[in-house]
């Protein structure tokens, strides 16, 4: 399996506090990904990372930042909560060289409760 | 953007029974995956096949990238087959990857 952690994996916070969810990966990998996930729905894109310190937005970022300052390392924040953003979180990571480049491997998820 | 289309829906079967989950998608893409998302909420890899055929023990896929759609097929199914099976593609190397809505299905004993 890839060595990708994400904390915390479950947190309860109330409406209009900011919350930053944690991505950690050991496989050196270039390219990271932070999803959401809803009931009824697959999985939609919020932003990613090429690099560290390049990002770029996805699908539904609004209300959300992200930020790499370590290969290892992606953060995504919300910077004043609602309650549209309950979801689960996934994190993903995937290279650039080879057979399967680009291939994603995705980390536990974080369940995320905005009260 | 790229819309992705998976069918069923829903699919219940009986232990041993056979099925195709097919995904459908609305442009050109150079990254197609399957994943299994099991009852824990894990999301397992299955198979990367931007074209063409693989098999991995029970579980084979098809890509047939100039006709815009991929095929899943699970023979002799068990019940730790139950979850959701999506399909995911993108067409910018494997940034800005569309999910499907998945297939949800129930493999009974």
């Amino acid at each position: 399996d890839a060595g990708i952690t994400q904390s915390p994996r479950h947190k309860v916070t109330e409406t209009g506090t900011p919350v930053t969810l944690r991505c950690h990966q050991t496989e050196n990998h270039r390219y990271m990904y932070w999803y959401r996930q809803d009931p009824g729905h697959g999985l939609r894109l919020i932003h990613y990372s090429y690099g560290v310190k390049d990002t770029d937005k996805g699908e539904v970022s609004d209300g959300y930042s992200v930020s790499r300052s370590k290969t290892e390392d992606f953060l995504l924040t919300l910077e004043s909560a609602t309650s549209s953003q309950t979801s689960v979180y996934f994190c993903a990571i995937s290279g650039d060289k080879g057979q399967g480049a680009h291939e994603q491997y995705f980390g536990p998820g974080t369940r995320l409760t905005v009260t | 953007g790229i819309q992705v289309e998976q069918s069923p829906p829903d699919l219940i079967l009986q232990e041993g029974a056979n099925s195709t989950l097919r995904c459908n998608f609305s442009d050109s893409v150079n990254n197609l995956q399957w994943f299994h998302q099991n009852p824990w909420g894990q999301l397992i890899n299955l198979f990367y096949i931007p074209s063409g055929t693989k098999q991995n023990g029970r579980l084979s896929a098809t890509t047939v990238a100039t006709e815009r759609y991929s095929l899943l097929y699970i023979s002799s199914s068990q019940t730790t087959d139950s979850g959701v099976y999506f399909c995911a593609v993108s067409n910018t190397g494997g940034f800005k990857t569309i999910f499907g809505a998945g297939t949800r299905l129930f493999v009974k004993a």
